[in-house]
């Protein structure tokens, strides 16, 4: 079974409209973390934003913020204000404990096009 | 400070031979992270270090590859007779430490593409 689903293979936005990628996850551990991270065509990939379960407050980085909704495990990025240098590859992540440790799982991600 | 480096950056190579995939992680990190990226998907977990030993390398598709970090700081990826599937970008990671909330950095990756 998928543990992360992003249902959005690609999105369209108009420079300066603020835009939500759809992130939806599947754990039965309480504790878990929740990321976004953006990979340019240049292909590194960068941190957004960080999400823990216990958290009890969306989570904001400048533009970006986490529309955290528990029970219905999903972890939405909402970019405000898009810009031009915004369109690029966006994977939503979830870190849950594994053997040793934590792994990360990713999604399949969504290509987000800034139109100017 | 100087970020994640991974070496080669490109790795080009023939069905069946042996290739190594290294990464230099962020000086004082003690977690490091391989993933592999296909083509239009999300990276895959392959294996995780926690100091020297493998702590998890539940990801690792197959036993054609294996991964050590001998001294706890660079790793090696080494993948024995490639196959044509295993082309991908390979993506390395390290953390200060193994928290739920420890952010990953990662390095450029390796494009194999085995022919």
């Amino acid at each position: 079974a998928q543990k992360i689903t992003q249902t959005q293979p690609g999105m369209f936005v108009q420079e300066k409209e603020a835009v939500t990628l759809d992130c939806t996850y599947d754990t039965s551990d309480p504790s878990y973390g929740l990321f976004w991270y953006k990979q340019p065509s240049s292909g590194e990939m960068i941190f957004l934003i960080y999400q823990g379960s216990y958290d009890q407050q969306n989570a904001t980085e400048g533009r970006y913020s986490l529309n955290f909704q528990k029970a219905r495990k999903s972890a939405n990025l909402v970019i405000s204000a898009s810009q031009l240098g915004d369109s690029a590859m966006y994977f939503c992540a979830m870190r849950e404990p594994s053997t040793g440790g934590f792994k990360t799982i990713f999604g399949a991600g969504t290509r987000l096009f800034v139109k100017a | 400070g100087a970020g994640v480096s991974q070496t080669p950056s490109n790795k080009v190579t023939e069905k069946g031979k042996y290739v190594e995939l290294r990464c230099d992680p962020i000086s004082g990190h003690t977690a490091l992270y391989w993933y592999r990226q296909s083509l239009g998907q999300g990276p895959e977990f392959l294996i995780y270090f926690q100091g020297t030993g493998a702590a998890d390398d539940s990801g690792l598709p197959n036993d054609r590859f294996f991964a050590v970090r001998p001294e706890g700081s660079v790793s090696t990826l080494k993948i024995q007779r490639t196959e044509r599937g295993d082309s991908a970008v390979y993506l390395c990671a390290s953390s200060s430490g193994q928290g739920l909330a420890n952010e990953q950095f990662f390095g450029p990756g390796t494009r194999l593409t085995v022919l």
